[in-house]
């Protein structure tokens, strides 16, 4: 069966400090793993995806995200947090096998903060 | 930005009503969702369609029902609306293989009173 971890419901971080938002997956094949942000009262906005190749992908707004196959992760990062960061952040995986059709499990979410 | 539309944004409506809250994707996109969420917390599937007449209930219970009669258009309706069925409700679509991402809609939040 598929799932996704998300440790940590909150993440606090000073403005122009890294973050690292963490994510771990379950899947019985090789992954899609997608990064999604959420801001209040607005649907989910894709940031970035993995499918095969770099371990780092870049995405949108400065964020990237580092997948880890021994370690079943899939971490978001940036190296200088804005204010404007803030935001719920969801991340999702798909097992390329097709097993269980094209449903994407997405993890609870975790909220992050940038401390002006 | 968003290509995919989601009417009513809010709505407050009284117990037993009949409703049904609107989705349309104008990108062509054969796959549709529904999900279900409380405010700032992780989302459900209720609905799912891999195209024109294909709808499957998703992992989440739900009394409401879908129709995918037109690519472009994925409604969901309550019969017969309660209270527990506050909640905000998104619509999300995606195209080609298993590798793209999902685009959502700005959701619908339902208040039944």
């Amino acid at each position: 069966a598929q799932s996704v971890a998300q440790p940590e419901d909150q993440v606090n971080v000073a403005e122009g400090n890294p973050l690292t938002v963490k994510c771990t997956y379950s899947v019985s094949g090789n992954p899609y793993l997608f990064w999604y942000v959420q801001y209040p009262n607005r649907g989910l906005q894709f940031l970035l995806k993995y499918i095969t190749g770099d371990n780092l992908v870049k995405g949108s707004y400065g964020f990237e995200a580092e997948f880890n196959k021994s370690q079943t992760s899939f971490h978001l990062k940036k190296p200088s947090a804005l204010v404007s960061d803030s935001a719920l952040y969801f991340c999702a995986v798909r097992d390329q096998a097709g097993t269980g059709g094209f449903k994407t499990i997405f993890g609870a979410g975790t909220r992050l903060f940038v401390k002006a | 930005e968003a290509d995919i539309y989601q009417t009513p944004r809010y709505l407050v409506i009284g117990t037993g009503k009949k409703i049904t809250l609107e989705c349309s994707q104008t990108m062509g996109h054969d796959k549709m969702y529904w999900y279900q969420q409380d405010p700032g917390m992780e989302l459900h599937l209720i609905h799912y369609s891999y195209g024109v007449n294909s709808t499957e209930k998703g992992d989440l219970s739900s009394e409401s029902t879908v129709s995918r009669i037109r690519t472009e258009h994925f409604p969901l309706t309550l019969e017969s609306a309660r209270p527990s069925h506050t909640s905000q409700y998104l619509c999300a679509s995606s195209g080609g293989g298993g590798n793209q991402p999902q685009h959502f809609g700005d959701g619908t939040r339902l208040s039944i009173l």
